[in-house]
């Protein structure tokens, strides 16, 4: 069965960093495009970030670029959030998922279960 | 960016009851759009995508419609299972903005 597991979370103080990972298995990582989503305790989601399967493309949220830089790593299986200059409000739970279709952008059919990230001092 | 609304934000509802959830986007998607049922602590899980097809393994009384910029999901006798909160999301241009959910709650 197709598995995200996320990892790197945690407390960090106004204006530093953290970075999160996300590995796959059950299913061949390099062919599909993946995204992060992110949600604050009580509130909705918010799609933060994607990138497409060789790497050659990313796209941001406004609130997040030049902040936040996703990457992935297709030996490893494993996708990447390197987040910087971290504010209170980026505090939230981080889930990464998969689009569903290979090749194609599209709905998010697998999801991690998430990271928790606190930012506070 | 394309934005995406939700109504009602808050539903109550009965088991049995057809319930029907609107999204709606700031300009055209076409057909890319698609549910998602999230439960507290839990990550959410897709139901519908492309407007109105049904994911493997989800109950048909789950279906969507609409096209455009307005689109509906119905659940077509509510269950116990599926009080939960419902999201909206656009999947064009490479992006995904998500609608801000709408709870199902018990009445």
């Amino acid at each position: 069965e197709a598995q995200l597991v996320e990892s790197g979370g945690g407390l960090v103080q106004p204006g530093g960093s953290l970075r999160l990972s996300c590995t796959a298995s059950e299913f061949t990582f390099s062919d599909y495009w993946m995204i992060w989503v992110r949600q604050a305790p009580g509130k909705g989601l918010e799609w933060v970030a994607n990138i497409k399967q060789d790497g050659s493309e990313e796209n941001y949220v406004d609130f997040v670029k030049g902040r936040f830089t996703i990457s992935r790593d297709n030996a490893k299986s494993s996708l990447y959030l390197q987040m910087n200059s971290l504010r209170a409000e980026d505090s939230a739970v981080y889930f990464c998922a998969r689009s569903r279709l290979s090749g194609r952008y599209s709905a998010l059919d697998i999801w991690g279960q998430g990271t928790m990230v606190t930012v506070s001092s | 960016d394309i934005q995406m609304t939700q109504s009602p934000s808050t539903l109550s509802a009965s088991v049995g009851d057809r319930v029907t959830i609107t999204c709606r986007a700031s300009q055209s998607i076409s057909i890319w759009l698609a549910w998602y049922q999230q439960k507290p602590g839990k990550a959410p899980k897709l139901l519908i995508y492309e407007v109105s097809n049904l994911e493997s393994g989800i109950p048909s009384r789950f279906s969507g419609s609409g096209s455009g910029t307005e689109f509906t999901l119905t659940i077509s006798s509510l269950q116990p299972d599926d009080f939960a909160t419902y999201y909206c999301q656009h999947h064009k241009d490479y992006l995904g903005a998500f609608g801000q959910g709408t709870k199902v709650e018990i009445k």
